[in-house]
């Protein structure tokens, strides 16, 4: 058990739909990443949040956003669901934003879009 | 730019070694990372490597670094049926906090 939980592990949705999912790091663990893992992408960076405020963004969709709240858990939203947003998302966190620090990764929220 | 690249498919017999390599292409990576992931689970960091060392060990696990040719290694010795699973490597550079993921390979050891 790496200590990151995310919720839910699965969801059902439909196209046009906007989810959320949550994500709570590690205890002391004040970054937060999101990744996501599809087929044809692989695995790749959306974006990452210390202590509350924006630090890096990646590959991230306009129809999607994230936040860090005070007591540090993350939710990731998707809106305006297409099929190909069908993924699994992972949430990592790290104790801060040094180089050399591990990220330790949930189980991650398989996302179906039908 | 970030490239990482790694073989898709590997497969062994129970108590052979496995070594699944792995090229990346920025030279500024700093960080090189493997993690493990089983079917319905996160990813789980095994191991990692400084860019300033050759060689890492971590009981049945050695890690190998090329820095020249770009290249990362991960060999595991006495592969066991529980080390089936798809290992990634990541690299990660000074001032970037991201992770860059290969393609991941798929690591099948038979009985």
């Amino acid at each position: 058990d790496s200590g990151v939980t995310q919720t839910p592990k699965h969801l059902i949705t439909a196209t046009g739909q906007r989810v959320t999912l949550r994500c709570s790091p590690r205890s002391g663990d004040l970054s937060v990443y999101w990744y996501q893992q599809s087929l044809d992408q692989g695995l790749q960076f959306l974006i990452q949040y210390y202590n509350g405020e924006e630090r890096a963004k990646g590959n991230i969709l306009e129809r999607f956003s994230a936040q860090q709240f005070p007591d540090l858990h993350s939710e990731l939203n998707l809106s305006s669901l297409e099929l190909g947003d069908s993924a699994l998302y992972f949430c990592a966190s790290s104790v801060g934003t040094e180089t050399n620090e591990k990220l330790f990764f949930g189980s991650g929220t398989q996302l179906s879009v039908l | 730019g970030e490239d990482v690249e790694q073989s898709l498919f590997l497969s062994v017999r129970e108590g052979d070694s496995s070594v699944i390599n792995c090229t990346y292409t920025d030279s500024s990576s700093t960080y090189l990372y493997w993690y493990k992931q089983e079917p319905g689970a996160g990813l789980q960091l095994l191991t990692y490597i400084f860019s300033n060392m050759d060689m890492k060990q971590d009981q049945r696990l050695t890690v190998l670094l090329n820095k020249k040719d770009k290249h990362l290694s991960l060999r595991i010795a006495d592969t066991q049926t529980g080390d089936s699973a798809i290992y990634f490597c990541a690299e990660r550079n000074t001032g970037f906090q991201k992770l860059v993921f290969g393609t991941g390979t798929r690591l099948l050891v038979s009985p």
